[in-house]
């Protein structure tokens, strides 16, 4: 069984300041891991993707994140936050047999003036 | 041009009617699924299916039935509505079967049981 935690249902950022989202991951096989936004009244977006390859992963938007196997965890960062980025993150995992993302419960990141 | 379409985008019927939900890509991927998404915004799988093939079928009342004329398509018919299928509803599309294939999403249905 595979499992998505993300730390924080809401963040709140002021604009120019780091983002920083929390994912932890529980699989049994090695993983594989997305974190996908979902913008107001919109479907869900790919942000990157983790498929064993580098461990740091570069996505859109200037997001980036970073594969810790010792931590079981996937957080996603952005150096600078824009208004924007203002929408609902979503961490997910799949692996092995598994044909379906299990997703986490998101956060809702908000960006001050 | 829209990749993953629905319709409708809103949803707003009485406990007990039936409805269905329309989803179409153009992307030319073999695989579409169905996911709800909760009023807290949990978001999980409830059907898939790959050149017009079921081979996800979570634990779903089957009052909910997934219809997949051609692979382009996957419908989603729902009987007996209760106020609890109050969600939105996600259609995505995948190249094929592999857990690394990029899910594409649609833009959701907001359903509203009243």
């Amino acid at each position: 069984a595979q499992s998505v935690t993300q730390l924080g249902s809401h963040v709140s950022v002021s604009e120019g300041a780091l983002v920083l989202l929390r994912c932890n991951y529980s699989s049994s096989v090695p993983p594989y891991l997305f974190w996908y936004v979902q913008y107001p009244n919109q479907g869900l977006q790919l942000l990157l993707k983790y498929t064993s390859a580098a461990t740091l992963v570069k996505g859109i938007n200037g997001f980036e994140a970073e594969f810790k196997k010792s931590e079981t965890s996937f957080h996603l960062t952005k150096p600078s936050a824009h208004m924007s980025d203002a929408a609902e993150y979503f961490c997910a995992v799949t692996g092995g047999s598994a044909r379906q993302l299990t997703f986490g419960s998101g956060t809702q990141l908000t960006v001050l003036p | 041009d829209t990749a993953v379409s629905q319709t409708p985008k809103y949803l707003v019927t009485q406990m007990g009617n039936d409805k269905s939900i329309k989803c179409e890509q153009n992307l030319g991927h073999d695989t579409m699924y169905w996911y709800k998404q909760d009023s807290k915004k949990f978001l999980k799988i409830m059907f898939s299916y790959n050149n017009k093939e079921l081979i996800i079928n979570e634990t779903v009342p089957n009052r909910f039935s997934p219809k997949s004329p051609d692979k382009a398509h996957l419908n989603l018919h729902i009987n007996s509505l209760e106020l609890g299928d109050s969600a939105v509803y996600f259609c995505a599309s995948s190249k094929g079967t592999s857990n690394l294939d990029t899910q594409y999403f649609g833009p959701g249905t907001r359903l509203t049981v009243l």
